[in-house]
């Protein structure tokens, strides 16, 4: 089976511009869930999808949002870009058909924003 | 809430040499836990997982027990290789479904 992938895999943008990222998961896996990952913080939970519903949400401003498609795709969106927002943004997906716990994660989106 | 801590990096050793990478955690129910290892320029790969407590997990020559007593999931290697640089991070997942991490650890293998 196909792996994580994430597009794009760079952009560069200027603060306050929005953004958009897209995840598709592993071909039957129906839970995305996306990280936020920077030297500073580390990797921190932004939030999980299934079935188009997001079903849990990390500490993050309103400024995050997230999607997810009918075919279990999953978009992410930052609005009014802040510097903080550079940062690695990681996409898992997961066997949501099982007990199976363990998510696999894409190559990540690198943002930078300027 | 739930916390992952790792033991502060970065770690250099020569290759062949014995490796150990400290994980504890605190949580509140019994969570599976996890090693991944993130290469560089990359996401992050699944290195091994133990669900509960006594399981040991391995893979590549590395292994990690989860030690319910000790709170610990130690990640160890007999003899590392160059190969193995990069930054290792464990985690731990329940009931809400998010992983937890830890801060992580860089390694570097010196040939």
């Amino acid at each position: 089976k196909a792996g994580v992938t994430q597009t794009p895999r760079y952009l560069i943008k200027t603060r306050g511009q929005q953004v958009t990222l897209s995840c598709s998961p592993i071909s039957g896996h129906r839970s995305v869930s996306w990280y936020q990952q920077t030297p500073g913080q580390g990797l921190q939970f932004l939030f999980e999808y299934f079935s188009e519903t997001q079903r849990n949400k990390g500490n993050f401003p309103g400024r995050f949002s997230g999607r997810q498609f009918s075919n279990s795709r999953s978009e992410m969106n930052v609005s009014t870009l802040e510097l903080g927002d550079s940062a690695l943004y990681l996409c898992a997906s997961r066997d949501s058909g099982t007990s199976e716990e363990t998510q696999y994660f894409g190559p990540g989106t690198r943002l930078l924003v300027l | 809430g739930d916390s992952v801590t790792q033991m502060e990096g970065p770690v250099t050793l020569s290759e062949e040499a014995f490796l150990t990478i400290n994980c504890t955690y605190t949580a509140t129910g019994y969570p599976s836990l996890f090693w991944y290892v993130q290469y560089p320029g990359e996401g992050l790969q699944l290195l091994l997982k133990a669900t509960k407590a006594d399981d040991k997990g391995s893979n590549k020559g590395f292994e990690a027990t989860y030690r319910k007593e000790t709170t610990s999931f130690h990640l160890e290697k007999g003899s590392v290789q160059v190969s193995d640089s990069a930054v290792y991070f464990c985690a731990l997942i329940q009931g809400a479904q998010k992983l937890v991490f830890g801060q992580g650890t860089r390694l570097t293998i010196n040939p």
